[in-house]
């Protein structure tokens, strides 16, 4: 059984660009969740996902941040028109959605220019 | 909504000495409360968690204990080894759903 996955690893964007990080749960993982960390600080939630369903967004930013969870596919945070301040590791976990034991993904580590 | 409180930021310990992080919350609806460890530039790792209807939860030299009337709840790590040094994250979650609240982590070090 896999663990959560994520990618890139590694993204390096130009202020204005935009930047697409990918998530794909555990198997039989339903609900998904993507937390910011920047450098030594905690984990700042920023959404939950359910498939196809956006659960709370409380804290995502309403401007410039938007977040999926298709019916297929991985779940996906975009950040358009990013900016330094959006210089970050960028977590998602996952679980089953009977329990709430969340298992974390590897990160993306997105970098400003 | 849960707002999660972390006491200490950092802890230095020598080895072979116990180390104990507390941490408090503020919605008394919630009811399992996880705690990860952090290693520098990897992701967080779920070491052991703990429901409301249990007061204490052991595995091996790690330890939680829950006092739901005060809403704290503590780790304890007994034989401290350098491998342990890492940042600790308590958090708490409610029944409504599986939105999970983090604290903002303790930096322990673990001295040889």
């Amino acid at each position: 059984n896999a663990g959560v996955m994520q990618n890139p690893r590694h993204l390096v964007r130009r202020r204005g660009q935009e930047a697409r990080l990918r998530c794909s749960p555990m198997k039989g993982h339903s609900h998904v969740y993507w937390y910011r960390q920047l450098p030594e600080e905690g984990l700042k939630f920023m959404v939950y996902l359910q498939k196809e369903n956006i659960i709370d967004e409380s804290g995502m930013p309403k401007e410039r941040f938007s977040a999926e969870f298709p019916k297929e596919g991985p779940s996906i945070l975009r950040i358009q028109q990013v900016v330094r301040g959006d210089s970050a590791a960028y977590f998602c976990a996952s679980s089953p959605g009977d329990r709430t034991e969340q298992y974390f993904g590897p990160g993306t580590r997105l970098t400003v220019t | 909504g849960e707002n999660v409180e972390q006491h200490p930021s950092t802890l230095s310990v020598q080895e072979g000495d116990s180390a104990v992080i507390k941490c408090t919350y503020s919605d008394s609806a919630s009811n399992y409360f996880p705690w990860y460890k952090q290693e520098l530039g990897k992701r967080p790792q779920l070491i052991i968690d703990i429901r409301s209807n249990v007061g204490e939860k052991k595995d091996q030299r790690i330890a939680v204990t829950l006092n739901k009337t005060a809403k704290h709840f503590s780790l304890h790590i007994t034989e401290t080894q350098p491998e342990d040094s890492a940042v600790y994250f308590c958090a708490a979650s409610t029944p409504i759903y599986d939105k999970v609240i983090f604290g903002p982590g303790t930096s322990l070090s673990v001295i040889p």
